[in-house]
Formats: structure tokens, C-alpha cells, sequence
């Protein structure tokens, strides 16, 4: 079975321009997550959707994130503009949705560098 | 709302055991434990339930005290392949997911 999927897996821009990842889950997966991961810290999540429903949209910066996630599957983050601090990983994570077995697997992530 | 681990960092030999520490301040649902090795995604260990449960699988083992609102992670007999940064994840009643600040663990030979 196809793992969590993520592109692109490096994405080098300048500040002030805008960017997009892209994430496909596991199939099957009602939830989605989107976390933002800085160096030797832990991930911090951005944005959690229950089918196409964002549930959990607090910690995301909404001056210059929005995400979306059209049909329940596929999900795009986008950030516009850019800046410096934008700099990180940015993982996207899945999960059946059921409360007591909620594992999330993790894509390899897509590393941002905002020169 | 970000539980608290500790230690932050160990190295060990292999074969030497090991506990890792989680603490919330805010009541919990569930604890998750995750380990991610450098340039990888974090993946899953396992997961415990309110009810003050434990688990373990092969030489790891975890237990939940939701009174306390901790989690210990236990590794025994270590082996290389342990290295990694450990990371406990809450849940809060409300359904909302905290992953912890990250314990760095290196086994060596």
C-alpha cells in the first residue's frame, strides 16, 4: 500500500514570492494533517481536516497560509508571500479518523528554504 | 500546550535501558509516541488510552498516568537501531494533537 505522498520534496524560493505542497494520503484516510517541523524542534501542527472540513485551523497563520482540501483527499498548503522564517519542513500526516486507533503516518515532508 | 520532555538528550551503549519522560498541563485523552530519525518522517510506536493502561512490543514499552497527565517511554537492551529523537503526542479532551519537545536519543556501540 502507497505510503502518504508529498511534492515537491525540496522547494528553494525568494521571499515574497508564494509556494504550494501538494499532499495525497493513504487511501481511506479521513484525516489529514498539516505540520510545520523547524530544525531540531518537533512538529507543530498548521491544520487538521476531518474529510473536507477543517477542524482545527488555529495555529495556522492566516494572513499568508491557507490550505485546502477539495473532494476529502488530496490537500494543497499554500503560503503567499513567503518570508524568511518560512524556512522549515512542512509534513503532511494521515489517519482512519477513528478516535481510539489514530495512528498518523507521516509523509517525508517537503523542506522550504526562503532565500 | 506543548508537553514537556525529559531528558532532552541521552546516549547510551547498546544493551543499556533508558525512560523517557512526558508530562502534560492539560488533561489528557491519549498519548502517542513517535521516533524520527534525521531527514525522516516521524513514525508511530504506539498509542495509549485514557485508563491508565501499558504497552509494550519487542523491548519497548510505554505507560500512561492520566492522573498525572504523564507518559514514560521505556527502552530496554538498546540497540542501534534505537537512535533517533523521540517524540510523545497528546491528545487533549478536546480532540486537539501537541507533539512534545523531543528527546534526542544515541545508542552507541
Amino acid at each position: 500500500e502507497a505510503g502518504v505522498v508529498q511534492s515537491p520534496r525540496y522547494k528553494i524560493i525568494e521571499k515574497k514570492q508564494p509556494v504550494a505542497f501538494w499532499c495525497n494520503p493513504i487511501s481511506g484516510h479521513n484525516t489529514l494533517y498539516w505540520y510545520l517541523q523547524n530544525l531540531g524542534q518537533g512538529p507543530e501542527l498548521l491544520i487538521r481536516y476531518e474529510n473536507e472540513e477543517a477542524v482545527d485551523d488555529s495555529q495556522l497563520p492566516k494572513d499568508r497560509f491557507s490550505a485546502e482540501r477539495l473532494k476529502g483527499v488530496d490537500s494543497t498548503l499554500k503560503i503567499q508571500p513567503a518570508e524568511l522564517g518560512d524556512s522549515a519542513v512542512y509534513l503532511c500526516a494521515s489517519s482512519l479518523g477513528d478516535k481510539y486507533t489514530d495512528t498518523q503516518y507521516f509523509g517525508p515532508g517537503t523542506r522550504l528554504t526562503v532565500l | 500546550q506543548q508537553p514537556v520532555q525529559s531528558p532532552q538528550a541521552v546516549i547510551l551503549r547498546e544493551g543499556e535501558d533508558a525512560v523517557i519522560n512526558c508530562s502534560s498541563s492539560k488533561a489528557l485523552y491519549s498519548v502517542h509516541w513517535y521516533r524520527q530519525k534525521h531527514g525522516e518522517a516521524p513514525i508511530f510506536l504506539m498509542i495509549l488510552m485514557k485508563g491508565g493502561e501499558q504497552k509494550g512490543h519487542d523491548k519497548i514499552s510505554a505507560s500512561f498516568n492520566e492522573k498525572k497527565q504523564q507518559s514514560s517511554l521505556y527502552l530496554t537492551a538498546s540497540q542501534l537501531s534505537y537512535s533517533g529523537t523521540y517524540f510523545c503526542v497528546t491528545e487533549n479532551t478536546g480532540n486537539q494533537f501537541y507533539f512534545g519537545t523531543g528527546t534526542s536519543l544515541t545508542v552507541i556501540p
